[in-house]
């Protein structure tokens, strides 16, 4: 079935270091990609998405691009700040499954000033 | 522009009760979802509304169950209360169509303890 696999947690890093959070995927068809965040006592905030293959998807210093041929979507930033400290969720959506997402587990991110 | 709104934000109930969590979804949108997100973990996908129908549905027993209301407002009814069943749950809105763009706002949740 469709599933979302990414790498297990805690991650703790110094305040400017570089970030990476690898994400895999396995999907029947062509699905949505995402990256949620979760702050401590929060609902889900949208980080970024990317729709189609090569597509990358940015916001807030955060990056991830869709790549089809590893079926992959790291999360990437190149300069992390304490107020990144958060639970980030990878996760799919597939058109022919009306758009519910399958999220992986998370991984929490811990930054240390 | 409201976003997707949840009520109540907390509950405490205890095993056996019945209860009901209301979810707004953000306007313009006529699909509802709700997931359950237990401690620790990756939310899970419960079942989605369209058109006032039960649309799809993830692996929950029957204990869970929804409604959606015309004005796409939807509640989750959850019977027969376990311990199992507290969690945070999580309520998101879409806009259904081809031409949407596969994206589900989700709300700020209702945490529900069972004692």
């Amino acid at each position: 079935g469709d599933s979302v696999t990414q790498m297990e947690g805690p991650v703790t890093l110094s305040e400017e270091a570089f970030l990476t959070i690898n994400c895999t995927y396995t999907a029947t068809g062509y699905p949505s990609l995402f990256w949620y965040v979760q702050y401590p006592g929060e609902g889900l905030q949208l980080l970024l998405k990317a729709t189609k293959a090569d597509d990358k998807g940015s916001n807030k210093g955060f990056e991830a691009t869709y790549r089809k041929e590893t079926t992959s979507f790291h999360l990437e930033k190149g300069s992390v700040q304490v107020s990144d400290s958060a639970v980030y969720f990878c996760a799919l959506s597939l058109k022919t499954s009306y758009d519910k997402v399958i999220f992986g587990p998370g991984t929490s991110l811990s930054v240390i000033p | 522009d409201a976003g997707v709104t949840q009520s109540p934000t907390h509950l405490i109930k205890t095993r056996g009760q019945q209860v009901t969590l209301r979810c707004s979804p953000k306007s313009g949108h006529d699909t509802v979802s709700w997931y359950q997100q237990a401690l620790g973990q990756g939310p899970q996908f419960i079942f989605q509304y369209y058109e006032e129908e039960e649309r799809q549905r993830g692996n929950f027993p029957d204990r869970f169950s929804g409604h959606q209301f015309p004005n796409y407002s939807s509640e989750l009814n959850v019977n027969a209360l376990l311990l199992g069943d507290s969690a945070l749950y999580l309520c998101a809105s879409s806009l259904a169509g081809r031409g949407s763009k596969n994206i589900q706002y989700f709300g700020a949740g209702t945490r529900l303890s069972v004692l």
